[in-house]
């Protein structure tokens, strides 16, 4: 079965680091892969979409890398703020599918 | 511009009963889709809806049902509450159907007693 592992242990860096999140996955090839954020009690919210066919995408401090023969991808936050501390979600999707990954606990300490 | 707002925000019903979430997707999406989040844990997939057509369904029962109207809103029923049932459950709206970005909703949370 399709399968998305997060690192499921809480991440903490400290202000100013950047931080790395994983994701793997296993059984699907997906047409996209996808990170959401996630602060307590709300709906995620989307960060950024990689195609199959990238390898990497930017957007302001983050940046996506999409590895298909490896199956994982890595978001990076540079320069972090304690305002990044929040759950990050990892997204496998095609035409009718989602699979979202259980989601990596970023801290970043002031 | 208004998001994807979703109603009941919290809500309590005991084994049994059956309950309806209603979803408003964000103006210009023509797509839905729900998900149960237990705490935890990633969202599930439920269902995903574009031209009031079911396109595509997660690993869920017969229990769950939902259905999207003309203006593209919809609503997701869950009949004959389980104890498990209890979770937020999270509408999201797309730009067309395909596997893009998803716009979220603040999510209704059921609890089920």
């Amino acid at each position: 079965s399709q399968k998305i592992e997060q690192n499921s242990e809480a991440l903490n860096i400290q202000e100013g680091k950047t931080a790395t999140l994983t994701c793997n996955y296993t059984n699907y090839s997906p047409a996209y892969l996808q990170w959401y954020r996630q602060d307590p009690g709300r709906g995620p919210v989307f960060l950024l979409l990689i195609r199959e066919n990238e390898k990497e995408k930017r957007k302001e401090r983050l940046k996506v890398t999409f590895d298909t023969t490896l199956k994982q991808s890595l978001f990076h936050i540079t320069a972090s703020q304690p305002a990044d501390s929040a759950t990050y979600l990892c997204a496998l999707s095609g035409t009718y599918k989602y699979i979202f990954g259980t989601g990596t606990r970023l801290k970043v300490l002031a | 511009d208004a998001g994807v707002t979703q109603s009941p925000t919290h809500l309590i019903k005991t084994r049994g009963q059956q309950v309806t979430l209603r979803c408003s997707p964000k103006s210009g999406h023509d797509t839905v889709s729900w998900y149960q989040q237990v705490l935890g844990q990633g969202p599930q997939f439920i269902f995903q809806y574009y031209e009031k057509e079911e396109r595509g369904r997660g690993n869920f029962p017969d229990r769950f049902s939902a259905r999207q109207f003309p203006n593209y809103s919809s609503e997701l029923n869950v009949n004959a509450l389980l104890l498990g049932d209890s979770a937020l459950y999270l509408c999201a709206s797309s730009p067309g159907e395909g596997g893009r970005e998803l716009f979220f909703g603040e999510g209704s949370r059921l609890t089920v007693l």
